[in-house]
């Protein structure tokens, strides 16, 4: 069975911890996202990755940045964890060229105080 | 224009029922075109997905019909299930590009037993 993994399902943090939400796939997937998910904004791409140690932004990179290391796993990292931050982050991904993501992590709840 | 409209924002149907979900766009461009599907607690799931060169996709109970010319598709869950009862989510892309797929807002569905 497939599966995209996230680190935490729930994590709280208060303003200016550094945070670190962890995202591991075993389908030997090249693409991986994260994206943040809120009520009536939908889902919002914040970094995604072609390539093992590489990074491009999506459409809301402010205050976030990535690490891919390795394939399978791509990190998300608040440098400075801001209230506006409190969000639902979804890890997600694919192959090359697939159209859009296929499969999703879980998700981490994120609250920060 | 990169928005993808979906609506209604909630649905309600009976056991036995059909769900329909509407979504349209602006972009000619896009030439792809996947629906999620999220249960509570869960990351969103493709479910099922339809290229232009055709007006309908069925896989079992779930149809896409897409209408070129009114730059509109929508998904009919046919023979509605209380477990079907979940949040769906239209999106679209351009030129198999994963990174540049754009969801609509979601619509919540419950089915009622």
């Amino acid at each position: 069975d497939v599966k995209v993994t996230q680190s935490s399902r729930y994590l709280v943090k208060r303003t200016g911890e550094k945070v670190f939400l962890e995202c591991v796939q075993d389908m030997d997937h090249e693409n991986m996202f994260w994206y943040r998910q809120d009520p009536g904004l939908g889902l919002r791409l914040i970094y995604f990755s072609y390539d093992v140690k590489m990074k491009e932004k999506g459409d809301i990179p402010e205050g976030y940045s990535v690490s891919r290391e390795k394939k399978e796993r791509f990190s998300l990292i608040l440098e400075s964890a801001s209230t506006n931050q409190t969000s639902m982050y979804l890890c997600a991904s694919s192959l090359i060229e697939a159209g859009g993501p296929k499969f999703f992590g879980p998700g981490t709840r994120l609250t920060v105080l | 224009q990169q928005q993808v409209k979906q609506s209604p924002q909630s649905l309600i149907v009976q056991k036995g029922g059909i769900s329909i979900i509407n979504c349209a766009y602006e972009n000619t461009a896009f030439d792809y075109f996947p629906w999620y599907q999220q249960f509570p607690g869960k990351g969103p799931a493709l479910l099922i997905a339809i290229r232009p060169d055709v007006s309908e996709k069925k896989e079992g109970r779930f149809t896409i019909s897409f209408n070129k010319s009114a730059k509109q598709f929508s998904l009919h869950i046919m023979d509605s299930q209380p477990g079907d009862s979940a949040t769906y989510f239209c999106a679209a892309s351009i030129g198999n590009r994963d990174d540049k797929i754009i969801f609509g807002k979601g619509t919540r569905l419950h089915i009622l037993p």
